[in-house]
């Protein structure tokens, strides 16, 4: 079964402080890893997708890279306006299967 | 600007009403889901339909059905509304794609309260 653990829960910074969050996960033949942002009360927002290990992308002051068993964006000199939940998820290649799997996600804070 | 777009942003219902909640695409996408979202839950898959007048059950369909008339449309229903589906309801559409995956364009979502 395909799984993913995001780790930590919950991260305080202050601004201007780098930091990374993890995604570790465990699938069937990787087609896709996804990173999304959430702010309270909206729909996920599409940031990333990543398809094979040692592919990076970069946005801003985002980037996602990827291992065989992880995921990690790392925010370069966070703002305030850089407070969401991150969500990572995967999809596999489990036949038929357009899930996507998610991980409960990181609650990002930048302190001014 | 292409987007997935649901019906009501706050819906307040009574219990063992029966509630509608609409979803629309304009991606010509063939998959679309629905997903219910609480704190320390996470996303949970309700129902999700790769074809029209097609469906499946996900984690937890019990007190849910949908339908899927057209490819652009995806309701979802609470036969008879209870205070433990009171949440955030997301619906998210993707395009079909054998290789590579494809990821979900979500909807803004619907926070539901049953009272």
């Amino acid at each position: 079964e395909d799984q993913v653990t995001q780790s930590p829960e919950a991260l305080r910074l202050q601004e201007g402080e780098s930091s990374s969050l993890n995604c570790s996960y465990t699938v069937s033949g990787l087609r896709g890893l996804f990173w999304y942002r959430q702010d309270p009360g909206k729909g996920p927002e599409f940031l990333f997708t990543l398809y094979s290990a040692g592919e990076e992308k970069e946005k801003e002051r985002l980037k996602a890279t990827l291992t065989k068993k992880e995921s990690f964006l790392h925010i370069t000199a966070p703002k305030p306006e850089d407070s969401a939940t991150y969500l990572c998820a995967v999809q596999g290649d489990k036949s038929g299967s357009e899930k996507l799997v998610f991980g409960k996600g990181t609650k990002l804070t930048v302190n001014p | 600007d292409v987007k997935v777009t649901q019906s009501s942003r706050y819906l307040v219902k009574r219990t063992g009403e029966k509630v509608f909640l609409e979803c629309v695409q304009d991606m010509d996408h063939e998959n679309m889901f629905w997903y219910r979202q609480d704190p320390g839950l996470g996303l949970r898959l309700i129902y999700f339909s790769y074809d029209v007048k097609m469906k499946e059950k996900g984690d937890i369909p019990e007190g849910y059905s949908v339908s899927r008339e057209k490819k652009e449309r995806f309701s979802l229903i609470l036969e008879s509304a209870s205070t433990n589906q009171t949440s955030m309801y997301l619906c998210a559409s993707s395009l079909l794609s054998p290789g590579q995956g494809a990821g979900y364009t979500f909807g803004s979502g619907t926070r539901l309260t049953v009272v």
